[in-house]
């Protein structure tokens, strides 16, 4: 089935310590997106991909990196710098209708 | 600044009745609007989208209504049911950019 899978479902971190999110498409989408969701608030864009090795950064880009080697990859890092990693994270990929499917979401828990 | 805004929270609906979501926008460059529900711990899941070209879009029990003078667009649920019971959120883009989410409205269909 296509789909996005995203990976680990849920992560617990310690202070200090950088964790990668993974994100994987199988729908041939170019773009791709990551997503963050706190409690009582919309869903903000950390990072997003239009293409293969090119990504631009959202509104709440600092403290985490991305890359995009492959076009159905895109793995989001949760650097130190990141002051308050705690949230679910959302992966998205667009078609060209320009619908988002969203993967079922990894939760990061800071210790 | 909350460019796409949902104003309610939380919204409770007997079950057969009408739901009424609604959501508010800034940006007049948007011309293309979504509406995602949302299950807790999970993924958003696309719902019914509508452009900027048309003001009503139908898809079985779910209507989204676009007012482009207000920048006013509503989703109506009708008849509601329990299962509709979930999180949803709007989002809204001009063409070629990011989406912008709501904060999202929690609706409760009380069977």
């Amino acid at each position: 089935d296509g789909g996005i899978t995203q990976s680990p479902k849920y992560l617990f971190r310690k202070e200090g310590q950088n964790v990668t999110l993974s994100c994987e498409q199988n729908l041939n989408h170019d773009a791709m997106y990551w997503y963050r969701q706190d409690p009582g608030q919309g869903l903000r864009l950390i990072y997003y991909s239009q293409i293969v090795n090119d990504f631009q950064k959202g509104d709440i880009a600092e403290g985490y990196s991305v890359s995009r080697e492959k076009k159905e990859s895109f793995p989001l890092t949760v650097t130190s710098a990141q002051k308050n990693p705690t949230a679910f994270y959302l992966c998205a990929s667009k078609d060209r209708g320009g619908e988002l499917f969203f993967g079922e979401g990894s939760r990061l828990t800071v210790l | 600044d909350q460019q796409v805004k949902q104003n309610s929270p939380s919204l409770s609906v007997q079950e057969g009745r009408i739901s009424i979501l609604n959501c508010d926008y800034t940006n007049s460059m948007f011309d293309y609007f979504l509406w995602y529900k949302k299950y807790p711990a999970e993924g958003p899941t696309f719902l019914i989208s509508i452009s900027s070209i048309k003001d009503k879009n139908e898809d079985g029990r779910f209507t989204v209504f676009l007012n482009k003078s207000a920048k006013h667009l509503s989703l109506h649920i009708v008849p509601s049911q329990p299962g509709d019971s979930a999180v949803y959120f709007c989002a809204a883009s001009a063409v070629g950019n990011q989406f912008y989410f709501g904060t999202g409205t929690s609706l409760t269909v009380i069977p």
